[in-house]
């Protein structure tokens, strides 16, 4: 079955520090994937999505994701933290065949000054 | 655009009543999901939508769940009756298209209690 998996339930970083979130997908072809944001009390927010060409694709807020198919990953970066970063990343998985987008349990990003 | 409005906000409710849940999709949007988002199971699809149709209701957890889109504008989430173990934050979304070529916009979410 189509899985979505975030490793990291809880992150910590200092502002200014560099940020990775990780993503793994389990699926048999290429997936359409996404990055989504949600602050707290808020619906989520598309970061940036990946659906074929360029591996490295950049998004909203200075994130960037680079899609692994090696590796079934697709791994969120910024390389310095701001304090309004802090929040709860989702990755998700667009299916093919369906319109079904299949989310990860989510990473939430406390973030240091 | 007001983007996709929700509600009730916050809904807190006895077991055995009757919830309804509202939303509001962005106008031109032909496609609408229903989300549950709970600490142990995180987010999960419900329902969705495309041009006022149920498409897959697959992940409806049991027959005291239902929804309705009865206009391009307007869609409902009903439990009945509701338990304890519904308590969550239930967030509708639409899009232009499929979510494949568009992107989900989300409402802030209807938190239910239910006691």
């Amino acid at each position: 079955a189509q899985s979505v998996t975030q490793p990291d339930i809880h992150i910590t970083v200092s502002e200014g520090a560099s940020l990775e979130l990780r993503c793994n997908y389990s699926y048999g072809a290429t997936p359409y994937l996404f990055w989504y944001v949600q602050s707290p009390g808020q619906g989520l927010q598309l970061l940036l999505k990946y659906f074929s060409g360029d591996t490295l694709v950049q998004g909203i807020k200075g994130f960037e994701a680079e899609f692994k198919r090696s590796q079934s990953s697709f791994n969120l970066r910024k390389p310095s933290v701001h304090w309004s970063d802090a929040a709860e990343y989702f990755c998700a998985v667009g299916l093919y065949n369906t319109d079904k987008l299949i989310f990860g349990t989510g990473t939430r990003l406390q973030v240091f000054p | 655009d007001a983007g996709v409005i929700q509600s009730p906000r916050h809904e807190v409710t006895e077991m055995g009543q009757e919830v309804t849940l509202r939303c509001k999709p962005i106008s031109g949007h032909d496609y609408l999901f229903w989300y549950r988002q709970t600490m142990m199971r995180g987010l999960e699809l419900l329902i969705y939508f495309n041009n006022n149709v149920p498409i897959d209701d697959s992940g409806m957890p049991e027959d005291r769940f239902s929804a309705k889109m009865p206009n391009a504008s307007f869609s409902t989430l009903k439990i009945q009756p509701s338990e304890p173990r519904d308590s969550a934050v239930y967030f509708c979304a639409s899009s232009f298209r499929s979510h494949n070529t568009g992107e989900l916009f989300f409402g802030e979410g209807s938190r239910l209690t239910v006691l």
